[in-house]
Parts: C-alpha cells; sequence; structure tokens
C-alpha cells in the first residue's frame, strides 16, 4: 500500500525560482496538509484541505499557496522561493470522522540557494 | 496560539533501560497524540489519547492524558535499537478534538540508545 506519496523526494532551487510539491493519497481521506519541519523545531502547518474543493491557511502560509486537485491530490506551490523556505515539507491526510489519525509522507527535502 | 513543550530535548540511554518524557501546553487538549519520526520518514502515529486520566499501551510504549488536560507523558520500557528516533507529541489545533483541522507539534525528544 503506497499510502501518501510525496514528489521529489529532493530538490534545490535557486532563489526566485517556482516550483510545484505533489502529494496524492490513494486511502481515500478527505482531509489533506501540508507541514514544514525545520531543525529542532516539530512540524508547522502550512496550508490545510479539510475536504475536496476548499483550503485555509495554517500557522505559516505566506509565501505559499495550495491546490487540491481532485480528492487524492494536494500541491504546494513557491511562486518566488527564498532561502527561508529551505526545510523538509510533508503531506500527510486523514480520513473523515472525529478522532482520526493523519497518515504522513516521507517528506520533500528542499533547499534554496 | 497553541504551544506544546516537550522534555527532555534529547536522551541518551543504554539497551535495556526504560525511558520517560512529557509534554505540557498552556492550554487545554481534548486529544493527545504521539508520533515517532525515524531518520528520512514522516511521522508515524505510536498511540493516540481521548479521555483526560487515559492510559494506553501499545507494547512497550505506554502513553497517559493527563487529569489536567494541559499534559502528556510517554513511556518506553526495555529500549532496544529500533527505538531510536524523535518522538513528538501533538494536539488538534481546534480544542474540537478531532476535527481536520490540522495538527501542532511539540519540538520533539531525540532518542539516543548506546548499546
Amino acid at each position: 500500500n503506497a499510502g501518501v506519496t510525496q514528489t521529489p523526494k529532493f530538490q534545490v532551487l535557486k532563489t526566485g525560482q517556482s516550483m510545484t510539491l505533489q502529494c496524492a493519497q490513494d486511502m481515500n481521506h478527505n482531509s489533506m496538509y501540508w507541514y514544514r519541519q525545520d531543525p529542532g523545531m516539530g512540524l508547522r502547518l502550512i496550508y490545510y484541505s479539510a475536504s475536496e474543493g476548499t483550503t485555509d491557511k495554517g500557522e505559516v502560509p505566506n509565501g505559499y499557496n495550495v491546490s487540491r486537485l481532485n480528492k487524492r491530490e494536494f500541491s504546494l506551490r513557491l511562486e518566488s522561493a527564498a532561502p527561508s523556505q529551505t526545510s523538509v515539507y510533508f503531506c500527510a491526510s486523514q480520513a473523515l470522522g472525529g478522532n482520526q489519525p493523519q497518515h504522513f509522507g516521507d517528506g520533500t527535502r528542499l533547499s534554496i540557494l | 496560539g497553541q504551544q506544546l513543550n516537550q522534555s527532555p530535548q534529547s536522551m541518551f540511554i543504554q539497551e535495556g533501560e526504560d525511558v520517560s518524557m512529557n509534554c505540557t501546553s498552556s492550554s487545554i487538549f481534548n486529544t493527545w497524540l504521539w508520533y515517532k519520526q525515524d531518520p528520512g520518514e514522516g511521522p508515524v502515529l505510536l498511540i493516540a489519547l481521548y479521555k483526560a486520566g487515559e492510559l494506553t499501551s501499545n507494547g512497550r510504549l505506554t502513553a497517559q492524558f493527563g487529569i489536567t488536560r494541559k499534559d502528556s507523558f510517554l513511556n518506553i520500557s526495555a529500549s532496544i535499537p529500533s527505538d531510536v528516533g524523535i518522538y513528538f507529541c501533538a494536539g488538534p489545533m481546534t480544542h474540537s478534538g478531532g476535527g481536520a483541522d490540522g495538527l501542532t507539534f511539540g519540538k520533539g525528544t531525540h532518542l539516543i540508545i548506546q548499546p
């Protein structure tokens, strides 16, 4: 079972370049999330999509945009990458219903020079 | 905003020892979650707690939901090398329990085991 799949696994960008991080889940989950993880920090929520057709800002949305393409896919876009966006990005999904756990992908390691 | 404070930040222990770590918050949580992250991977849920005072086990792991709803504890008994990793506590961003609004995480406890 694939679960949550993120692509690419690694990427290096130059400041000012744009990029889209892809995420797909095969568990028929309603909700999807994008987090970033920085050294010595826990994960921080960037954006989320509670259900297909909706997106909302999380704790740290500045500099990012998202698209919930369909129920399976939720992409994160950096329009003009900055060094402060160097991080590991995790996508997660969650089934409908109270107290359902979130399932995470293995992350995209993004470096911006 | 909601903040979760985990301690200790890191632990260096001998194989076979028991481990205890905790997580505190200035605000009340209705759900406490404990995740483990191995190098190069995403977090994996270990234990979920939904009721104040609840004590739940998963193999050698035991977690408790504090009575005040502002803390939680994770214990690992008889540690083994594969227990190495980062342990995170987490709770829902809204206080409505298992809503879809995302999770807030502690900064993690790094567990290092010396054989």
